[in-house]
């Protein structure tokens, strides 16, 4: 079966940095995807990754290692705004988009 | 408008009763989706659409219909509800798939059937 893992929560202090893993099993892949979204509200994308190694995008990075079936966010000098929940979803062999259950991340000041 | 709509946000319904949920696009997106979230799940595909006239089954498709008429509208169809329908409904499109399968929601319909 198709399989994504997030952590299900983690907590981290402003100003710090941290990183949200994902793992990945699916039949095939073409991109894996990272949207935030916050409570109440709809998901926004974040990232995408379909080639090895790290993209970054101001605060926020993305790593991926095709080999391993793994990717982690990068989140630095947090926010308060930042608090939400993280998204990992993997693009299959048929372009069909697989969710994880998302990381709820926590800040405290 | 501007990127998706979705109608109602919110909405109780009786068990047994019919109701539709509107989604409409201004982007020309050709694909166009339906998702539920529930609580400590991820995001689980209804049905999708790649394009106008074409629909397709997703991850739980059973008690759900759609149709796509149009590029812009994508109506997803509860035809007698159940309680285990309570959720949050996600419209969403995008451009193609690969680089371009960012997808752009919608606010989302909380939906109660008791």
């Amino acid at each position: 079966g198709q399989n994504i893992d997030q952590p299900t929560e983690m907590t981290a202090t402003e100003g710090a940095i941290v990183q949200i893993n994902c793992t990945y099993q699916t039949s095939g892949f073409n991109g894996l995807f990272w949207y935030q979204q916050h409570a109440g509200e709809a998901p926004t994308f974040l990232s995408y990754n379909v080639l090895d190694g790290l993209e970054e995008k101001g605060r926020f990075s993305s790593f991926l290692s095709r080999s391993k079936g793994y990717s982690y966010l990068l989140l630095k000098e947090l926010q308060m705004k930042d608090s939400a929940s993280y998204l990992c979803a993997v693009q299959d062999s048929n372009y069909q988009l697989i969710w994880g259950a998302g990381t709820k991340l926590i800040i405290k000041p | 408008i501007a990127g998706i709509t979705q109608a109602p946000t919110s909405q109780i319904l009786a068990a047994g009763r019919r109701m539709t949920l509107r989604c409409t696009q201004d982007m020309r997106h050709n694909a166009m989706y339906w998702y539920r979230q529930d609580l400590g799940l991820g995001l689980r595909l209804i049905h999708y659409s790649n394009t106008a006239g074409t629909t397709g089954k997703g991850e739980v498709p059973d008690g759900y219909s759609v149709s796509r008429a149009n590029t812009d509208d994508f109506p997803l169809t509860l035809a007698s509800a159940v309680p285990s329908q309570t959720s949050v409904y996600f419209c969403a499109s995008s451009a193609g798939t690969g680089a371009t399968g960012e997808l752009f929601f919608g606010e989302g319909s909380r939906l109660t059937v008791l």
